[in-house]
């Protein structure tokens, strides 16, 4: 059965500190890993990778992929109130037509 | 360029009830999936539609449960005879073509409680 583990599932840390938040999978018909973050609405797009060892950046958040060990990290740092939310890991997959499957998420929570 | 929309935002039925969400996909956007996210767990997913077809519909319950992308208009989930399982946040995504590396942005959600 495909599968994707977010960890930790809850953290919460004070403004200002860098965090990083864990996922690895175990999927068949792997195609690229996903990250959003969801707040109290949409889940909103922040990355996607396909390549190994490539980081992505976008200001304070970057991510990595490392598909021999199949995980990747996400990394905020220099935290606000703003980031905190629920952020979900998913593995897009082809198995007869393209899916997503999502981990747990982890509730991030940034304390002022 | 608006994103996806769905609604209602909340929806509230009472057990045997018929429950029906609608999504439209961002401008552009011809591939819909739905996922149900059950309190405290993931999104799941349930069925991926593009235009007037099924195409994948392997998380979706055999009963009860139906989807349609129709030529003109919304998608629509539809859950018939609703139970209080049911209640949970769906959520509609769309692509523009549904490939193996296409982003699937996601709307806002409905909330379905069964009362």
């Amino acid at each position: 059965e495909d599968k994707v583990v977010q960890s930790p599932l809850s953290l919460v840390v004070h403004e200002g500190d860098t965090v990083t938040l864990n996922c690895s999978y175990e999927v068949t018909n792997f195609r690229s890993l996903l990250w959003y973050k969801q707040e109290k609405k949409a889940p909103t797009f922040l990355f996607m990778l396909t390549s190994s060892g490539i980081e992505k950046k976008s200001g304070r958040l970057s991510s990595i992929l490392d598909k021999k060990e199949l995980f990747s990290i996400l990394n905020i740092t220099a935290t606000q109130t703003g980031d905190s939310a629920v952020y979900l890991c998913a593995v897009s997959i082809i198995q007869g037509a393209q899916k997503l499957v999502f981990g747990q998420g982890t509730r991030l929570t940034i304390n002022p | 360029n608006a994103g996806v929309m769905q609604n209602p935002r909340h929806l509230v039925r009472r057990r045997g009830q018929e429950a029906r969400l609608r999504c439209s996909p961002m401008k552009g956007h011809s591939h819909v999936y739905w996922y149900r996210q059950l309190p405290e767990e993931g999104l799941k997913f349930m069925v991926y539609l593009q235009k007037e077809n099924i195409i994948d519909e392997s998380g979706m319950p055999k009963e009860r449960f139906s989807a349609e992308f129709p030529k003109e208009g919304p998608s629509i989930l539809r859950i018939q005879q609703v139970v209080r399982g049911d209640s949970a946040a769906y959520f509609c995504a769309s692509s523009s073509s549904g490939g193996a590396t296409d982003t699937q942005y996601f709307g806002p959600g409905t909330r379905l409680t069964v009362l």
